[in-house]
Parts: structure tokens; sequence; C-alpha cells
């Protein structure tokens, strides 16, 4: 089976930094991925890591160890509209995509 | 990119009955997917939906609780059957292009 596992909260202010880590048990693996979720909103994509290291997309960066089965998801100069929830998701050979059990960020003032 | 829309948007049903959400998408696309979202949950794979063959049922799932179909390459309905309280989730279409996958806005179910 799959199990994706992320902190459930994370709290973080204006202008800082945050990292929401996923660590995953798969028994086939093809890449990790990184959604974002608004209250209502659909889930849209951010990232996506298929061999280990850094992926870079603005402010927005995530890693990978496949040996460690870990990755993480990287915010930089946060800002109130990052609130929402992160999701790591691994996908499988056949496309399907497992997904975490999700990180809800909260970004104060 | 790909852009997706869905019918209902939301919907109440009573128990019992059965509701057929409708994803339409604005290109041919080979792999659908049906997720369903507990509120305040993750996202659960319910099946894969595959132009001219029957759809692939995850864990937990069954084709005589959640018929699907996939008449055409843009689009596919999920019908949830003899509803229960317990059906009351958000339900999202996904399809895969160009290495991403992308979401519907989601029908949201309420079931009393």
């Amino acid at each position: 089976g799959k199990s994706l596992e992320q902190p459930s909260e994370v709290t973080a202010v204006e202008g800082a930094i945050v990292q929401i880590n996923c660590t995953y048990q798969t028994s086939g693996f093809y890449g990790l991925s990184w959604y974002q979720q608004h209250d209502g909103g659909a889930p849209t994509f951010l990232s996506y890591n298929a061999l280990d290291g850094l992926e870079e997309t603005g402010r927005f960066s995530s890693f990978l160890s496949r040996s460690d089965s870990y990755g993480y998801l990287l915010l930089q100069e946060l800002q109130m509209k990052d609130s929402a929830s992160y999701f790591c998701a691994v996908r499988s050979a056949t496309n399907k995509l497992i997904f975490g059990t999700g990180t809800l960020l909260a970004v104060q003032p | 990119s790909a852009v997706i829309s869905q019918k209902p948007s939301r919907d109440i049903c009573q128990r019992g009955t059965s509701l057929t959400i409708q994803c339409q998408v604005d290109s041919q696309v080979t792999m659908m997917f049906w997720y369903r979202q507990q509120p305040g949950q993750s996202l659960t794979l319910i099946a894969t939906a595959n132009q001219g063959s029957e759809a692939t049922y995850e864990s937990g799932f069954v084709i005589d609780k959640f018929p699907i179909s996939r008449p055409n390459l843009t689009f596919s309905t999920l019908t949830v059957s003899n509803m229960s309280p317990e059906d009351s989730s958000i339900y999202l279409c996904s399809v895969e292009k160009g290495g991403t996958q992308y979401f519907g806005p989601g029908t949201r179910l309420l079931v009393l």
C-alpha cells in the first residue's frame, strides 16, 4: 500500500520562510508532486520532483530524497494569500496520484 | 494546460437516491480520474476512467456504488448510488495532461 505523512498544521508570519515535509511509503514511486488548495477551491499544481534534488519555481521550491523517502516544499517570502492547504502526492506507474494527509498553512500578519 | 468543468457544483440529496456528476474537459485526454475529498481531509482516488474500457476502481470503491461512464475523450460521469450521509463529500474530476494533473472545481454533495 501507500501512505504519505505531512504535518497537519503550520503557522508562519508574512515574509518568513516555511518548510512543509512529506514522508512516504509506497510500493511504486515515479515522482513526488505538490498541490495547493484554497478553501473551497480545486487543487492546483505547484511542483514536481522525479529525481533527487531541488526544483525551484519562483517563491516555491521542492526537494526530494528518494533514498530517504522524503521530500519537502519550501515557501519563501510568505504572503497572506499563501494561506491554504498543501498536499504532497506520489505518482504511480499508471499516472495515478496518491495524496498525502495535507498541511494547513496559516500565514499571519 | 486543461480547463475542467463539473456539474452540478453542489447539491443536497435525500438518502437512498442517486446523483450523477458530469465532468467536461476542454481538450482530449486519455486518462480521467475521480477523487473524493471529505470535509477537512485529503483527496482519495475513487477510480480511473479510460475511454473505451471499464473504469479501474481503487480499494474500497466498487462499480455498483460509483458507476462511471467515459463515452469520449473529453467527458466522463460519476454516479453516487443509493446515497447515505456518509457520502457527503466533495467529488473532484481530474485529468493528466503533459505530465501534470489538473483538477475540476469539484461537486459539493450533502446527503440528508
